[in-house]
């Protein structure tokens, strides 16, 4: 059964660091692995979505790497602001039919 | 703009008077699928639907049922509800193919609360 692990729980930077999030997983036979965001009471915001034969996906700040082998991918932040303050969400498609699994999230602070 | 709704946001209710969460998508997505949101759990899917008439149990099955009548429509139903069933709830939808590798959109939750 996949299991997908996010670590630190939680992270607090000062304004302008680059933010390192991490997520494992221990089944390497996955589709896709996607970032999202969740703010206080919202729902998930799709950041981005690496497929399997991918190595690493970029959108404007964002990079998100992907090592299948060792069953790893980290996202970056780079810059980070006070904006960027919410929860980091990995989630693996591992199945056909679409199910995710998802991490227990990385809750980040970015403080001014 | 494309985007998955879901209704009600919030409802407080008492145990055993049925309820339904409703959730629709504009993107003429094949896919939807409910989730669960439970501190210290993450999310954990209960149902899913490839299509329409086309529905399969989850993880966390137990106490609800869904249908898919319409593509858009993927309402969540809890017959007898019971004070367990307290979570965040997520209606998510995507295309779905041979190599699905789109993304999946997600609705803005529903928090329902069981006395």
């Amino acid at each position: 059964k996949q299991e997908v692990t996010q670590i630190p729980a939680a992270l607090s930077v000062p304004e302008g660091e680059n933010l390192v999030l991490n997520c494992s997983f221990t089944d390497s036979a996955i589709y896709n692995l996607q970032w999202f965001r969740q703010d206080p009471g919202k729902g998930l915001t799709s950041l981005l979505l690496i497929q399997s034969s991918q190595r690493e996906q970029t959108s404007g700040r964002l990079n998100a790497s992907l090592d299948k082998s060792s069953g790893r991918s980290t996202l970056y932040i780079a810059a980070s602001q006070p904006g960027d303050s919410a929860t980091y969400l990995c989630a693996v498609r591992s199945d056909s039919w679409g199910k995710l699994q998802f991490g227990a999230g990385t809750q980040v602070v970015v403080t001014p | 703009e494309a985007q998955v709704t879901q209704n009600p946001r919030y409802l407080i209710t008492v145990t055993g008077k049925k309820l339904t969460v409703t959730c629709s998508q504009n993107m003429n997505h094949e896919y939807m699928s409910w989730y669960r949101q439970d501190p210290g759990l993450g999310l954990r899917q209960i149902y899913y639907s490839m299509n329409v008439e086309v529905t399969d149990k989850g993880d966390v099955p137990e106490g609800y049922k869904v249908s898919r009548k319409e593509k858009r429509n993927f309402p969540l139903i809890l017959e007898s509800p019971s004070p367990n069933q307290t979570s965040l709830y997520f209606c998510a939808s995507s295309s779905w193919g041979p190599s699905n590798n789109q993304p999946q959109h997600f609705g803005d939750g529903t928090r329902l609360s069981i006395l």
